[in-house]
């Protein structure tokens, strides 16, 4: 079965520095995708950034990238020059390809607090 | 504005009662899909659809029913509402391209039920 592992319940950051939150994934499928979603306090998800098993570079959406690391089995978040704003629940999540429907499996998250 | 719309965003039940948490979309998704988040724990998904008149279970179905009679409509019903049934729930859309390639999923904004 498919997991992602999600091993921060919290992290802090000040405001300007870059942050890492990792995520970690289990799959025996050759083909998967890998998902960055944030949730602000107000609840809604919101997609950040995605990373196909075959993508050979790492993905990058502005200030978000993804450190994807295939052998390991890791799809790290890096936030670089963190906002105030960026305080929320970070969620990883993998898609499963090889089956008629395409869902999504989450970890459990991070919470992430930018502070002045 | 096009998008996943759920209603209502909140609701208080008490245990017994019965209940649709409704979905719709207006992007001519073919799949759609039912999650239930708790604390402390990441999405998980309950029943999905891979199109009209087609559904199947998800993660963790029990005490829920869907259907899906058209392919904008994906309501979620509670038979008999359960304190465990307490949670924030999403309803998503995504689809595939011709060529076979994912599409991208959509969030609606959530429902958050309680169950006393």
């Amino acid at each position: 079965a498919q997991k992602i592992t999600q091993t921060q319940p919290g992290m802090f950051v000040q405001e300007k520095e870059a942050v890492t939150l990792d995520c970690t994934y289990d799959t025996s499928d050759p083909s998967y995708g890998l998902f960055w979603y944030k949730q602000p306090s107000s609840g809604e998800m919101i997609f950040l950034i995605y990373q196909g098993s075959y993508d050979q570079q790492n993905a990058t959406e502005g200030r978000y990238s993804l450190n994807f690391q295939k052998a390991r089995k890791s799809a790290n978040l890096v936030i670089s020059a963190s906002q105030l704003g960026d305080s929320a629940m970070y969620f990883c999540a993998m898609r499963e390809v090889n089956t008629g429907f395409q869902k999504l499996v989450f970890g459990t998250g991070t919470r992430l607090l930018v502070s002045p | 504005n096009a998008g996943v719309t759920q209603t209502p965003k909140f609701q208080v039940l008490k245990t017994g009662q019965s209940m649709t948490l409704q979905c719709a979309q207006d992007m001519n998704h073919e799949y759609m899909s039912w999650y239930r988040q708790d604390p402390g724990m990441g999405l998980r998904l309950i029943h999905y659809s891979v199109g009209a008149g087609i559904t199947d279970q998800g993660e963790v179905p029990n005490g829920y029913n869907v259907s899906r009679s058209t392919t904008e409509d994906f309501p979620l019903r509670l038979l008999s509402a359960a304190p465990s049934q307490t949670s924030v729930y999403f309803c998503a859309s995504s689809y595939m391209d011709r060529a076979q390639t994912w599409g991208g999923y959509t969030f609606g904004s959530g429902t958050r039920l309680t169950v006393v």
